[in-house]
């Protein structure tokens, strides 16, 4: 079936430094990868998301890369803030035609200061 | 996002009780979700609901059974309530036009003992 891994687990990295959170998707029909943060006690929110057709796309301090062969994409946070640490989703859909979303475990990454 | 809702935030209730979560919506948005979060399981799919009239099991939906009142209403019930079924519940809901980026409720944690 279906399937997102997610890695790390966890991640802790020193304020200011660059965290790298790496998703493999198994369905080659997926073709839109949201991410989706979750700070302690509240809901999931979507932080950026890529579609097939690019490769790459910023937002300020995150990035998303996608790479359609390997069926892999990341999320790259730069110059880490405490406000950082949360758990972060990586997700797959098909898209329209079938808008389930597969969602990866999740990790959980800290800034220490 | 306040526009989507759930209630109730908390409930403990015992093992055998049926129980029902209910989510609303004021978004507008066809499409509504019932998930399952659990550590280190990230967010789980039970059941699914593309408009009033579609209702799709997910990937966990054994236990549970769900109801779309309207468009703005989706309930799940556990019709036997069982110690496994702890976790925190989250509704979300999509548009059908929008490729799959999902807006999440506040959760419902649930404790059967």
């Amino acid at each position: 079936g279906e399937n997102v891994e997610q890695h790390p687990s966890t991640l802790s990295v020193q304020e200011g430094d660059s965290a790298v959170i790496k998703c493999t998707y198994s369905d080659s029909a997926s073709n839109y990868f949201p991410w989706y943060k979750q700070e302690l006690g509240k809901r999931p929110q979507l932080i950026i998301d890529i579609r097939s057709n690019v490769g790459e796309k910023k937002d300020q301090r995150i990035a998303v890369t996608l790479n359609k062969t390997a069926k892999h994409f990341s999320l790259h946070i730069t110059e880490t803030q405490p406000e950082d640490s949360a758990v972060y989703f990586c997700a797959a859909s098909r898209g329209s035609s079938a808008s389930k979303i597969i969602f990866g475990s999740g990790t959980r990454l800290s800034i220490r200061p | 996002d306040a526009d989507v809702t759930q209630t109730p935030r908390n409930r403990i209730t015992k093992t055998g009780k049926r129980i029902m979560l209910e989510c609303s919506q004021t978004k507008g948005h066809d499409r509504m979700y019932w998930y399952r979060q659990d550590p280190g399981l990230g967010l789980r799919l039970i059941y699914y609901s593309f408009d009033v009239k579609d209702i799709n099991k997910g990937e966990i939906s054994d236990g549970y059974s769900v109801s779309r009142q309207a468009q703005a209403k989706f309930s799940l019930s556990l019709e036997s309530a069982i110690p496994n079924q702890t976790a925190l519940y989250f509704c979300a809901t999509s548009e059908s036009r929008d490729r799959g980026r999902q807006y999440f409720g506040p959760g419902t944690r649930l404790t059967v003992t």
